[in-house]
């Protein structure tokens, strides 16, 4: 069955580093998705992008954050300078659509960012 | 806005035992509505969903029905197994935008 893949599982950085989360959507998914869960909170959207831009963005996606897919296979979230507050699971979705989302999202295995 | 709120956890059975895990809903419209799970270590999965009332979702012996007029998707299982022990997770999706809106997750622990 395909995957979602994420890598690294789990990044450690210091206060005011910029981290890369990466991932690896399946390959003929056009929709794709980064949310987060601050440990025992809810999952909170961050971003989608389509077509090679930024779908929608929630209020936690500011200035900080931004996603690329620079080579038509990996996805990135990059946090510019990272703040304690950032620490969470990332997690990286991607979906085909073909019928109107009745498939669901596919989801990645999180990345757990730790800032220190 | 549109929520989701699910019964808090953790949920605690024996082995074989029925299941319900509680949801309830607020939309403005008619979501889309899911259950994911999240076993220890491993990313988030599609357990089941319903696109519209009185649809029943159904997997691995999980089944829930969207509820309009109690705006719920409770899940249940009548026979549950310590194979089932992880995190559950109500979410819902409006067709204007395709996010999913989350309930916290209800932890489930099943002992033999």
């Amino acid at each position: 069955e395909p995957e979602v893949t994420q890598t690294p599982s789990h990044q450690v950085t210091q206060m005011g580093q910029e981290v890369i989360l990466r991932c690896v959507p399946i390959s003929n998914h056009l929709y794709f998705y980064w949310y987060r869960q601050i440990l025992g909170q809810k999952v909170e959207f961050l971003v989608s992008f389509y077509n090679n831009e930024i779908s929608e963005k929630s209020e936690i996606f500011d200035d900080q954050f931004s996603v690329e897919r620079p080579d038509g296979s990996n996805f990135t979230l990059k946090i510019r300078s990272t703040k304690l507050e950032d620490s969470a699971m990332y997690f990286c979705a991607s979906e085909g659509r073909l019928d109107s989302l009745l498939a669901g999202y596919t989801f990645g295995s999180g990345t757990r960012l730790t800032v220190v | 806005g549109d929520s989701v709120t699910q019964m808090e956890g953790p949920v605690t059975l024996s082995e074989e035992a029925c299941l319900t895990i509680n949801c309830t809903y607020t939309a403005t419209g008619y979501p889309s509505l899911f259950w994911y799970v999240q076993y220890p270590g491993e990313g988030l999965q599609l357990l089941l969903k319903a696109t519209k009332a009185d649809d029943k979702g159904s997997n691995k012996g999980f089944e829930a029905t969207y509820r309009k007029e109690t705006t719920s998707f409770h899940l249940e299982k009548g026979s549950v197994q310590v194979s089932d022990s992880a995190v559950y997770f109500c979410a819902l999706t409006m067709d204007s935008n395709y996010q999913l809106i989350w309930g916290a997750g209800t932890k489930l622990i099943i002992k033999p």
